[in-house]
């Protein structure tokens, strides 16, 4: 079946560093990818959007500066994020979806990125 | 208002036994799809079974089933023979098809929890 490959699983950086965190489609293509953040025992938020080719676009509240994606190719989306604070400490979560299959394909989620910032 | 809602935060059920899940949506859109993921500790997100808007049956697949209400809105998972390893968070989450985006609103979950 689908899978989606994110890396890294964890990922631990200093305040003021930036982090990358890739997201592949490794036996399908995907023209878009999602990305949710998800707070300690809550849901996921979808982050934004990210479109090969083009910009991401950007749920209301989420700062795009800060949060950069590059979906530079139809099996890989990146997001950076910049400046990191521990206020950005979350699970970060990637996620496509089959375009070729049946109108009623599921997401593919990739295993998430814990990404803590001291 | 929210789309999806899961008003168990929390569940506990003994080992072999069935258990709900409850799941109310909220859409307007007349074509819509409702999906059950589970996330173990470890966090991944595990596509468990989908129900389409239109579809006159309810979904199964294994020992989960889709208790699926279209007038209540309500789409509620079913797990029989509940094991030790179904233990996770459980998500509905529904897509809508009208707005033509393919990301998933997630409801807040509900952890699971199956007692030996």
């Amino acid at each position: 079946g689908a899978v989606v490959s994110q890396h890294p699983s964890r990922v631990i950086c200093k305040s003021g560093t930036s982090v990358k965190i890739e997201c592949r489609s490794l036996d399908f293509q995907a023209t878009t990818m999602f990305w949710y953040r998800q707070f300690p025992k809550k849901s996921l938020m979808l982050m934004a959007t990210s479109n090969e080719g083009s910009k991401a676009t950007y749920e209301q509240g989420v700062e795009k500066d800060k949060f950069l994606i590059n979906h530079a190719s139809l099996t890989l989306s990146t997001l950076t994020v910049t400046s990191a604070h521990p206020e950005d400490s979350s699970f970060y979560i990637c996620s496509a979806r089959d375009m070729t299959g049946v109108y009623n394909s599921p997401l593919h989620f990739g295993n998430g990125t814990r990404l803590t910032v001291t | 208002a929210q789309k999806i809602t899961q008003t168990q935060p929390g569940m506990f059920v003994q080992e072999k036994e069935a258990v709900t899940l409850d799941c109310t949506y909220d859409t307007s859109d007349p074509s819509y799809g409702l999906f059950w993921y589970k996330q173990p500790s470890s966090g991944e997100m595990i596509f468990l079974i989908y129900q389409g808007s239109y579809d006159q049956q309810n979904a199964t697949e294994g020992r989960y089933s889709l208790n699926f209400q279209k007038a209540r809105k309500s789409a509620n998972l079913v797990i029989s023979a509940s094991q030790l390893g179904d233990s996770a968070m459980y998500f509905c989450a529904m897509r809508e098809t009208q707005t033509g985006a393919n990301n998933l609103f997630f409801g807040t979950g509900t952890r699971l929890t199956v007692i030996p």
